[in-house]
C-alpha cells in the first residue's frame, strides 16, 4: 500500500521569502502525485499534479513541484510567499491502476508580515 | 459553476441519533468518494463508488454506509453516531485522478 509523510507539521515564513514543503511517499511502481491546498474553512484545491514526463511540474498560484524518484520525494516550492498562501498543504499519492488516494498528515504555512 | 456539492456544512447531532450526508456533483463524474479529516490525520477514505452502481470500503469504513443513488449522488449514512465520528467529511468526485472536492460538512457528536 502507499504511504505519504509530511514531516513538517507547521512552517512559519515571512511574506516575500521562499517557501518549500517537504513529501516523501512510498509506493513500488511510479506514482500518481498531487498537492492539494485547504484555506480555513475550505474544501481541498488542487495545486498541481505529476503523471509523468517532466518531473518539474507547475502548478497554480505560483507554485511548482519536483517529482525525485530517486529520493521518493515530491517537494512544493514558491519563490515568494503571499499572505495569502497561509493555509494548510496536503501532498498524495494515487496509483495508476486505480482512483483512491493516499493523503500525508498536512503541513500547515503560516506567513508573517 | 458548482462543482460537488455538500449538505449540510455544518451539523451537531447527540450520540446514538442517525444522519445522512448528500454529496452531489455536475461533472458528469464516474468515481466519488467520502473522507473524513481530523487534525494531524490528514484525510481518511471512508467509502469509494468507482462508477454507479458499485460501492466499496475504504481505510476506515467501520460505523458508516453509503449509497450511490445515482451517476450524481453518493450519500453517507451515520445510523448510530458516536463521538468519534466527529470530524469535517468530505466528498470527492473525478474521473480517473485528479479528484475534485467539496466544501466539507462539519459534524460534531456530543
Amino acid at each position: 500500500a502507499q504511504s505519504v509523510t509530511q514531516p513538517d507539521i507547521h512552517i512559519t515564513v515571512s511574506e516575500g521569502a521562499s517557501l518549500e514543503l517537504r513529501c516523501n511517499y512510498s509506493y513500488g511502481a511510479t506514482p500518481y502525485l498531487f498537492w492539494y491546498v485547504q484555506s480555513p474553512g475550505q474544501g481541498l484545491q488542487l495545486l498541481l499534479k505529476y503523471f509523468s514526463g517532466d518531473t518539474l511540474v507547475q502548478g497554480i498560484k505560483g507554485f511548482e513541484a519536483e517529482f525525485k524518484r530517486s529520493q521518493s520525494s515530491f517537494n512544493l516550492r514558491k519563490p515568494s510567499v503571499h499572505w495569502s498562501d497561509a493555509a494548510e498543504y496536503f501532498c498524495a499519492v494515487g496509483r495508476s491502476n486505480d482512483y483512491k488516494l493516499s493523503f500525508g498528515a498536512g503541513t500547515t504555512v503560516t506567513v508573517r508580515a | 459553476n458548482a462543482g460537488v456539492t455538500q449538505t449540510p456544512k455544518f451539523q451537531v447531532l447527540k450520540t446514538g441519533q442517525s444522519m445522512t450526508l448528500q454529496c452531489a456533483q455536475d461533472m458528469n463524474h464516474n468515481s466519488m468518494y467520502w473522507y473524513r479529516q481530523d487534525p494531524g490525520m490528514g484525510l481518511r477514505l471512508i467509502y469509494y463508488s468507482a462508477s454507479e452502481g458499485t460501492t466499496d470500503k475504504g481505510e476506515v469504513p467501520n460505523g458508516y454506509n453509503v449509497s450511490r443513488l445515482n451517476k450524481r449522488e453518493f450519500s453517507l449514512r451515520l445510523e448510530s453516531a458516536a463521538p468519534s465520528q466527529t470530524s469535517v467529511y468530505f466528498c470527492a468526485s473525478s474521473v480517473n485522478q485528479p479528484q475534485h472536492f467539496g466544501d466539507g460538512t462539519r459534524l460534531s457528536i456530543l
